[in-house]
């Protein structure tokens, strides 16, 4: 059964910083991963999404890495802006199912970004 | 840019009572899924839908649980007879199938379901 994990579960930075959000997986046979922003009480904005066979994934000032084989994924937030602040998911859908199916997420991280 | 919407956006109803969840997906989906998330637990899977049936589900959609596509636009959950534990934040998501397509699921707000 496919875990993931994330980790920190909370970061607290002041603003222009750079920052790692990571991720784990512990099955690697998946087929892409998704890292998705989530507002307090508010739905999941897809944020960028790599395919099992990319290494990594730019928009603007996120940069996602991908390695599958030790099932890992980070997420780069470079310059930091307290707009960023929100909890961060990580998801996997897995390579063994249809190519359609579900997501697999990780309990989140939650980012406090402070002027 | 086009989203996938869903009414209404909280529902409080009674232990025992039927709940309708509706989602309209983006127009040119084809694959149509459920999520919930109780309250400081992880998002969950519950099914997904594809080509007018039921392609995936997970254990916690049981008997009490149905999907249906009642027309051209919308996708609804309903609950036959709700249950303390079944307050949760219920998200609609959808994702197509273009040539090249990523699969990449969009999500709906939600629509917190509180049950009492």
């Amino acid at each position: 059964k496919q875990e993931v994990t994330q980790i920190p579960a909370a970061l607290s930075v002041p603003e222009g910083e750079n920052l790692v959000l990571n991720c784990s997986f512990t099955d690697s046979a998946i087929y892409n991963l998704q890292w998705f922003r989530q507002d307090p009480g508010k739905g999941l904005t897809s944020l960028l999404l790599i395919q099992s066979s990319q290494r990594e994934q730019t928009s603007g000032r996120l940069n996602a890495s991908l390695d599958k084989s030790s099932g890992r994924s980070t997420l780069y937030i470079a310059a930091s802006q307290p707009g960023d602040s929100a909890t961060y998911l990580c998801a996997v859908r897995h390579a063994g199912g249809t190519s359609y199916g579900k997501l697999t997420f990780g309990q989140g991280t939650i980012l406090t970004v402070h002027p | 840019e086009p989203e996938v919407t869903q009414t209404p956006s909280h529902q409080v109803t009674q232990m025992g009572q039927e709940v309708i969840l509706r989602c309209v997906p983006i127009s040119n989906h084809l694959y149509f899924y459920w999520y919930r998330q109780i309250l400081g637990q992880k998002v969950e899977f519950l099914v997904s839908f594809y080509n007018n049936e039921i392609s995936e589900k997970s254990e916690i959609f049981d008997d009490q649980f149905s999907v249906e596509r009642p027309d051209g636009s919308n996708f609804t959950l309903k609950i036959r007879s709700t249950k303390l534990e079944d307050s949760a934040m219920y998200f609609c998501a959808s994702s197509d199938r273009a040539s090249g397509s990523s699969y990449e699921q969009y999500f709906g707000p939600g629509t917190r379901l509180t049950v009492t």
